[in-house]
């Protein structure tokens, strides 16, 4: 069993919409939670990180975490053709060994 | 800040030979990881380094491949010989110590053929 398991997609929406990408993961020991972006040919970029449960929230994005399901979300209100990349989502137990999940490829169409 | 640098961006090779891939962390970061991209398994942590010294090469897939870090400027990871299989995106990222974020170069795309 990977360490942590991603909808591949690909996800198509119309700009304005809410986007919901998620995640599970089996380590419960896992407190760091993370989501990168990727752009086409391109290297990652932190965009949201929490630790342990909860919600955090950054100006359209939101982050939770549900430990007691193994669960992490990424929430995108007000979707731009912009937010169009690739979403990977990942947990650590340490700041070192980071597992990253295989992405979600998101288009938002004008 | 110029961010952390790799070289070349694009490496197409013949099966059987040798691969180097270079990295540049960003100045001051502790921490210089490589990873491994593919569709298939997504992101792989293949070997980090803490202070030039190599701390955990668990993810190294075998022994055809080796990584250094002679100083805190400079990495490589070497494939010998490199096989079709080993094509993929290389990506190298580096970290401070008090930060839990990690800063990825743009990658190197390698092709085996």
């Amino acid at each position: 069993q990977k360490e942590v398991e991603q909808d591949p997609g690909p996800l198509s929406v119309p700009e304005g919409a809410i986007v919901s990408l998620n995640c599970t993961y089996s380590n419960s020991a896992f407190q760091y939670f993370m989501w990168y972006r990727q752009y086409s040919r391109k290297g990652p970029e932190l965009l949201m990180y929490t630790y342990s449960s909860g919600n955090k929230e950054d100006g359209r994005f939101t982050a939770q975490v549900d430990k007691s399901s193994k669960y992490i979300s990424l929430f995108i209100r007000d979707s731009q053709p912009s937010d169009s990349a690739t979403y990977l989502c990942a947990t650590a137990n340490t700041g070192n060994q980071f597992y990253f999940g295989t992405g979600t490829s998101l288009t938002v169409i004008p | 800040d110029a961010g952390v640098i790799q070289s070349p961006r694009h490496e197409v090779t013949e099966m059987g030979q040798e691969v180097t891939l270079r990295c540049k962390p960003i100045s001051g970061h502790d921490y210089l990881f490589w990873y491994r991209q593919t569709m298939m398994r997504g992101l792989e942590l293949l070997i980090y380094f803490n202070n030039n010294v190599p701390i955990d090469d668990s993810g190294m897939p075998e022994d055809r491949f080796s990584a250094k870090m002679p100083n805190a400027s400079f990495s490589t990871l070497k494939i010998q010989p490199s096989e079709p299989r080993d094509s993929a995106v290389y990506f190298c990222a580096s970290r401070a110590t008090l930060s839990y974020e990690q800063y990825f170069g743009p990658g190197t795309r390698l092709t085996v053929t």
